[in-house]
């Protein structure tokens, strides 16, 4: 079946706009997680969701990175006023009640110049 | 979270057995081993985990110390499409949202 995906899997942007990244998570899949991955390190997690709620957010680095998933599966992380630091890719992943194993996307790319 | 410990990177021959050690001394009653690796442009990907005992699976092998404060990723014949960067992982089984706190895994370089 389907893996993950998301899109757009490049984003460049000025500083200063605001990027949406989409996520779909496998097919009836109730966790879904967001990841920030700079260059040349690991992941890092940002937050997490359990169906159409929001339960750890405690990765996100400032209020201007704010993420949903309103239907409980579909989700998106918007980034408000985009900085130069917030060039990284960002990874989505779900998992099912099979709580072990987490499957990821491939990742967006986003560079702010 | 609990810490782990790996090398930076390795190199190995093709066909040949690789090891990737890591450390964990701080790891809890409650904390599982994970694995994951990362192809070049991909995402990551589940590799195998465990709680106490050895266990197998058909990407590799996760031997686990006695004492839990290390545990060892055996892939039994390295190809050319094992070249990523692996990552140990430890898993709180009792707290909520099951995240992944990766470090700087071990690069696996293959030589053909």
């Amino acid at each position: 079946g389907a893996g993950v995906s998301q899109s757009p899997r490049y984003k460049v942007a000025k500083r200063g706009q605001d990027v949406a990244l989409r996520c779909d998570p496998i097919s009836g899949h109730v966790s879904l997680f967001w990841y920030q991955q700079a260059l040349g390190q690991g992941p890092e997690f940002l937050t997490y969701f359990q169906n159409e709620a929001q339960l750890d957010k405690s990765g996100l680095p400032s209020d201007r990175f704010f993420a949903e998933r309103p239907e409980g599966s579909v989700s998106t992380l918007k980034i408000q006023r985009t900085q130069q630091e917030d060039s990284a890719v960002y990874l989505c992943a779900s998992s099912s009640d099979r709580i072990y194993e987490q499957f990821f996307g491939p990742g967006t790319r986003l560079t702010v110049l | 979270d609990a810490k782990t410990t790996q090398p930076n990177s390795m190199e190995s021959n093709e066909e040949e057995p690789v090891h990737l050690p890591c450390n964990h001394s701080t790891i809890s009653g409650t904390d599982y081993i994970h694995w994951y690796r990362q192809l070049p442009s991909q995402g990551p990907e589940y590799v195998i985990h465990g709680l106490t005992s050895n266990v197998n699976n058909r990407m590799a092998s996760l031997a686990i110390a006695e004492d839990r404060k290390s545990s060892t990723l055996i892939l039994h014949r390295a190809t050319l499409r094992d070249a990523a960067v692996y990552y140990c992982i430890l898993r709180d089984n009792q707290a909520a949202g099951n995240k992944l706190t990766f470090g700087g895994g071990t690069r696996v370089l293959v030589k053909p």
